[in-house]
């Protein structure tokens, strides 16, 4: 089945203790990016991922650090969490072909910093 | 830059009502745009999509069209179910080099029997 999982699905943890989501997707795509989601916000984007070893930012990088050393593997990672990074994050997938295909997302990671 | 507005929620309607969740968008060049959906404690599925003008984005009832004109991508369907109650949310893509989805706020959307 074609999907993108995240680990863990729900996190609770203490200001600046480090921690990382994980994202896999077996769909073999290039394009891979991380959102985050608030309340009357909608879904902002914190990086993408072009291919393995491109990275760059989103709109909201701060504050996290991503990785894409394997195709199907696009960590994010928060190196001192803080409240403000309490948040519905979502990794999502999708081919190159420019814009106008489908993008597939994970099912959500429910962090709360205290 | 490029942005997309979508009515407030939330929206509560009866069963085999008609639905329409407003959406206009500000972008540069031609966007595509995307109806996502995203129900109780999942991820968000794509509903429909629509690449270029006068298209018409079309799934499980739901429809949409491109217009130009009025930079929108209203979302409707003749008659929902309890089964659509969800978070719909409006989004475009125009970065070519990055395919960032700009999303609007999301709408609610609650079907009672």
């Amino acid at each position: 089945e074609a999907q993108v999982t995240q680990n863990p699905r729900y996190l609770i943890t203490v200001t600046g203790k480090k921690l990382t989501v994980t994202c896999s997707q077996n769909m073999n795509h290039e394009y891979m990016s991380w959102y985050r989601q608030d309340p009357g916000l909608g879904l902002r984007q914190i990086y993408y991922s072009m291919n393995v070893e491109v990275t760059d930012k989103g709109d909201v990088p701060e504050g996290y650090k991503v990785s894409r050393k394997e195709k199907r593997n696009f960590p994010l990672i928060l190196e001192s969490p803080s409240p403000n990074q309490t948040s519905l994050y979502f990794c999502a997938s999708g081919p190159p072909q420019g814009f106008g295909e489908t993008q597939y997302f994970g099912p959500g990671t429910r962090l709360l910093v205290l | 830059g490029n942005s997309v507005t979508q009515m407030e929620g939330p929206v509560t309607l009866s069963e085999e009502a008609f639905l329409t969740i407003n959406c206009t968008y500000t972008a540069t060049g031609y966007p595509s745009l995307f109806w996502y959906v995203q129900y109780p404690g999942e991820g968000l599925q794509l509903l429909l999509k629509a690449t270029k003008a006068d298209d018409k984005g079309s799934n499980k009832g739901f429809e949409a069209t491109y217009r130009k004109e009025t930079t929108s991508f209203h979302l409707e369907k003749g008659s929902v179910q309890v089964s659509d109650s969800a978070v719909y949310f409006c989004a475009l893509s125009s970065d070519f080099g990055n395919e960032k989805l700009t999303f609007g706020t999301g709408t609610r959307l609650t079907i009672i029997p």
